[in-house]
């Protein structure tokens, strides 16, 4: 069964910091890998989305990374600014069989940037 | 281009008590799940449709919990009955094809009293 966990659970720093976020996963055996945003009582945003092949993305400010060999991921986001104050997660398809599959994911990591 | 939409948007009931949630995907995707998200925890699949079949109902508590796609685009969840338990937010999402990129409506909030 994958698991994804996330480090750190939360974090908190000044603006314009650029910063690091980690998700690591226990079947390297994905086909894609999908990074989201939440802000509080609102739904999932997809931020980018990284397919097996590639090794990493970006949009804008933000790049996320893979390492599907380590079972890994990082998200990275330049130059912090309070509007990205939320909660960051990461998923993976629940199965390495293919398909449309349900995702499996990490708790997340709350996110605080201070003015 | 619409995104996924929810209906309604929080619903408090108490225990026993019916309850069902509406989701409209964007449209042409085929691909179509309900996921349940608790309090500090990522959200948690309780089914997928291909088109109107559900292919993978396997973390879907049949005892109270349904679900039905009628002509493969809406999709309606209901839970009967409702138990202290199910508080949560439930969300809707939908994708083209395979390794394509969820995206999420944003939630019905349950409350059960």
């Amino acid at each position: 069964k994958q698991e994804v966990t996330q480090i750190p659970a939360a974090l908190s720093v000044p603006e314009g910091e650029n910063l690091v976020l980690n998700c690591s996963f226990t079947d390297s055996a994905i086909y894609n890998l999908q990074w989201f945003r939440q802000d509080p009582g609102k739904g999932l945003t997809s931020l980018l989305l990284i397919q097996s092949s590639q090794r990493e993305q970006t949009s804008g400010r933000l790049n996320a990374s893979l390492d599907k060999s380590s079972g890994r991921s990082t998200l990275y986001i330049a130059a912090s600014q309070p509007g990205d104050s939320a909660t960051y997660l990461c998923a993976v398809p629940m199965y390495s069989g293919g398909g449309a599959d349900g995702l499996t994911f990490g708790k997340g990591t709350h996110l605080i940037i201070q003015p | 281009e619409a995104g996924v939409v929810q209906s309604p948007r929080y619903k408090i009931i108490e225990k026993k008590q019916p309850v069902a949630f509406w989701c409209n995907p964007i449209s042409g995707h085929n691909t179509l799940y309900w996921y349940r998200q608790n309090l500090g925890q990522g959200p948690e699949l309780l089914i997928r449709y291909e088109n109107e079949e559900a292919v993978d109902d396997s973390q879907l508590p049949k005892d109270r919990f349904s679900a039905e796609r009628l002509k493969g685009v809406d999709s309606t969840l209901k839970i009967q009955p409702a138990e202290l338990g199910d508080s949560a937010v439930y969300l809707c999402a939908s994708s083209l094809v395979r390794a394509e990129a969820q995206y999420f409506g944003p939630g019905t909030r349950l409350l059960v009293l």
